[in-house]
């Protein structure tokens, strides 16, 4: 099953333009997970959150988590044609199964 | 180093035929998953191992799904009498430390 879902389910954007990306989730969690796929296949793993940070940076893309709300954004900045992938969050991991959620498909355009 | 492999890459089978499905883990990795991934859907969970044995397998559908780790390195997920909606990629990932799971790229299945 999954745990929750990504909003939006698509996004179009320029390159250059930031692309926002949110993920709610349903039970409580002690890390939060943002993942890459490209053509469907195999997921890159771009960030982990814990539960007890608000806020986490790497490169280009920004984390935020809210516990309060079950709630979770990725921002990629100054994006490029090459950011053009489908991103997925996930709760679990610590040896334990990853729930993902239903994923975002973003297309960043030339 | 290398990363997670899984061959073949895409399999094409007729229903009620049997497959088996390999994962090459990162070498060292303790642990390794399996998950199944539908068009337009989020990968979902299968079955976890911790070395040799099955430390959770809540994930497998039914009994047709089988996966075994003999040496607690290549692992094989196993499917009997495949059916249409086994059509799927499936997912391994293999970690070593608790958070970070490293996915391979997927064996693509397709059952007629």
């Amino acid at each position: 099953s999954q745990q929750g879902e990504e909003d939006p389910q698509a996004l179009s954007i320029q390159e250059g333009e930031n692309a926002t990306m949110n993920c709610s989730y349903k039970t409580s969690i002690n890390n939060l997970q943002w993942y890459r796929q490209n053509s469907g296949r195999g997921l890159v793993h771009l960030i982990l959150i814990r539960s007890n940070e608000r806020e986490k940076h790497s490169g280009r893309l920004r984390v935020t988590l809210d516990t309060s709300k079950k709630s979770s954004s990725l921002l990629i900045t100054a994006s490029r044609a090459a950011d053009t992938a489908s991103y997925f969050c996930a709760t679990g991991g610590g040896f334990q199964k990853l729930v993902f959620g239903t994923g975002t498909r973003l297309l960043v355009s030339p | 180093g290398a990363g997670v492999s899984q061959t073949p890459s895409n399999k094409v089978t007729e229903k009620g035929k049997y497959v088996e499905l390999r994962c090459d883990p990162i070498s060292g990795h303790t642990a390794l998953y399996w998950y199944r991934q539908s068009l337009g859907q989020g990968p979902e969970f299968l079955i976890y191992f911790q070395g040799t044995g099955a430390a959770d397998d809540s994930g497998l559908p039914n009994d047709r799904f089988f996966a075994v780790r003999p040496e607690g390195s290549v692992s094989t997920l196993k499917i009997q009498r495949t059916e249409r909606g086994d059509s799927a990629v499936y997912l391994c990932a293999s970690s070593l430390l608790a958070d970070t799971q490293y996915f391979g790229p997927g064996t693509r299945l397709t059952v007629l």
